[in-house]
């Protein structure tokens, strides 16, 4: 398996943009996690699905943020609009979570966002 | 709610020391522990992960763990460190719940010099 596939790898837009982050998970992999991590706040749990279904979006920062997962194989984070201070690295993870006692979370790659 | 605390922001050691990096969590029930590494401008890998039986847990690279349940610990051993292993590393913990919502310590900086 190719692991969790994030695009973009990298992402600079303007102050006031749509940003759309994308993950793949690992196949077979039934709970999708979004990170953010940055050096003031270091690792923080944006937002968990399971079986496609939001458990958890306590983390979401505000209401610019939104996050889907319209399917098993897909989701995506959006940002709008962005501002400087969403500069960051997100990372997607997934998990053979909801129900499986004894998990693991697989990272991917990660997105560095740079709003200027 | 879970939360996990790590004991040292950032630790400088010389090549061959000895390592410990502690890591407390908070948490009533049953958990799932693990430790993950970042190596510079990579993403996080698995070192070690605990979910049951032996408390001492062996992961890659020579790393180990012990699991003390009365401590509410779960330290990050290596008697003899290598400057590849400068990195960031993560303790984090998940409850052993139909949702495996893992939360992550702040992370311990480890530089190696040679």
């Amino acid at each position: 398996d190719a692991g969790v596939i994030q695009s973009p790898r990298h992402e600079v837009t303007e102050m006031g943009q749509e940003v759309t982050l994308r993950c793949k998970p690992i196949s077979g992999h039934n709970s999708l996690f979004w990170y953010r991590q940055t050096m003031m706040r270091g690792l923080e749990l944006l937002i968990y699905f399971n079986n496609n279904v939001p458990i958890d979006d306590s983390g979401m920062p505000e209401d610019r943020f939104s996050a889907k997962m319209p399917n098993a194989s897909f989701s995506t984070l959006k940002i709008q609009p962005s501002e400087p201070r969403d500069s960051a690295v997100y990372f997607c993870a997934s998990s053979t979570g909801g129900g499986t006692l004894n998990t693991e979370a697989f990272f991917g790659q990660g997105t560095r966002l740079t709003v200027v | 709610a879970q939360s996990v605390s790590q004991h040292n922001h950032h630790v400088i050691l010389s090549e061959a020391a000895s390592l410990e990096l502690g890591c407390n969590y908070s948490y009533g029930g049953t958990v799932n522990l693990f430790w993950y590494v970042q190596y510079p401008g990579q993403h996080l890998q698995l070192l070690l992960k605990y979910f049951s039986g032996d408390p001492l847990v062996k992961g890659i690279k020579g790393f180990e763990a012990e699991f003390i349940k009365s401590k509410f610990s779960f330290n990050l051993r290596k008697p003899s460190v290598q400057w590849s292993d400068t990195a960031e590393y993560f303790c984090a913990v998940n409850a052993k719940t139909s949702y495996d919502k893992v939360i992550f310590g702040p992370g311990t900086s480890l530089s190696v010099i040679p």
